[in-house]
């Protein structure tokens, strides 16, 4: 069974500039969630998307957008990068009954380490 | 809304002593909560999780934490430190408005081993 998986691993990227962090899902999963995690701090929901679908949204600017695929794959895109976005981007996958299940356990990738300079 | 504080940014422990990482809730309705660690450059791991039935929950590494509604509480605790514990541990609860399992995280606890 492989894991949740993300690409790329570290980017650097200087600020005005537009990113985009994928995602692979743990194998049979159908919901993924992205958070962001700045230095010393716990991770921000930034959205979810549950079977291709946006299942909620944290307290992120319009910038951030999300795309779940067919295969259930995830990417996360940043527009107009603010030196504010230098974070850990995490993504976390699980299986979902429905949309509005919250008990099910999250599994995460390992991160990219995203720098705006 | 849903909240979560963790008390305590720092916890030294010695080798073989009792673990005790705080952990506060706050909401509306009853909660599911979860211990996640995170080691140097690496995700998240879960290490247990509350949803319901059984109060005292048991976890990977000889972790376990119970649910205390009374005090709003889900302290995690572990009877024995061992070196490979040292890492960030965080404390999170999914129960929000509009459904979804999507979690909302205290600051963390950097736990630190000592010989």
């Amino acid at each position: 069974e492989t894991g949740v998986t993300q690409s790329p691993t570290h980017l650097i990227k200087t600020r005005g500039q537009q990113v985009t962090l994928r995602c692979s899902s743990q194998s049979g999963h159908n919901t993924v969630s992205w958070y962001q995690q700045a230095l010393g701090q716990g991770p921000q929901f930034i959205f979810q998307y549950y079977r291709e679908e946006e299942n909620g949204r944290g307290n992120f600017p319009p910038r951030f957008s999300g795309l779940q695929f067919p295969n259930y794959s995830s990417e996360l895109n940043v527009n107009a990068l603010e030196l504010d976005d230098s974070a850990l981007y995490l993504c976390a996958s699980s299986l979902n009954r429905n949309r509005w299940e919250v008990a099910y356990e999250q599994y995460f990738g390992p991160g990219t380490r995203l720098t705006v300079t | 809304a849903q909240s979560v504080t963790q008390l305590g940014s720092h916890v030294s422990v010695s080798e073989g002593a009792l673990v005790l990482l705080r952990c506060n809730y706050s909401s509306s309705v009853p909660p599911y909560l979860f211990w996640y660690v995170q080691y140097p450059n690496q995700g998240l791991q879960l290490l247990l999780k509350y949803t319901t039935g059984a109060t005292l929950v048991k976890g990977i590494n000889g972790f376990e934490a119970e649910f205390k509604k009374s005090e709003t509480s889900f302290h995690l605790t572990k009877p024995s430190a061992h070196m490979s514990d040292a890492a960030e541990y965080f404390c999170a609860v999914s129960r929000g408005t509009g459904g979804g399992n999507k979690l909302t995280f205290g600051t963390g606890t950097q736990l630190k081993v000592e010989l």
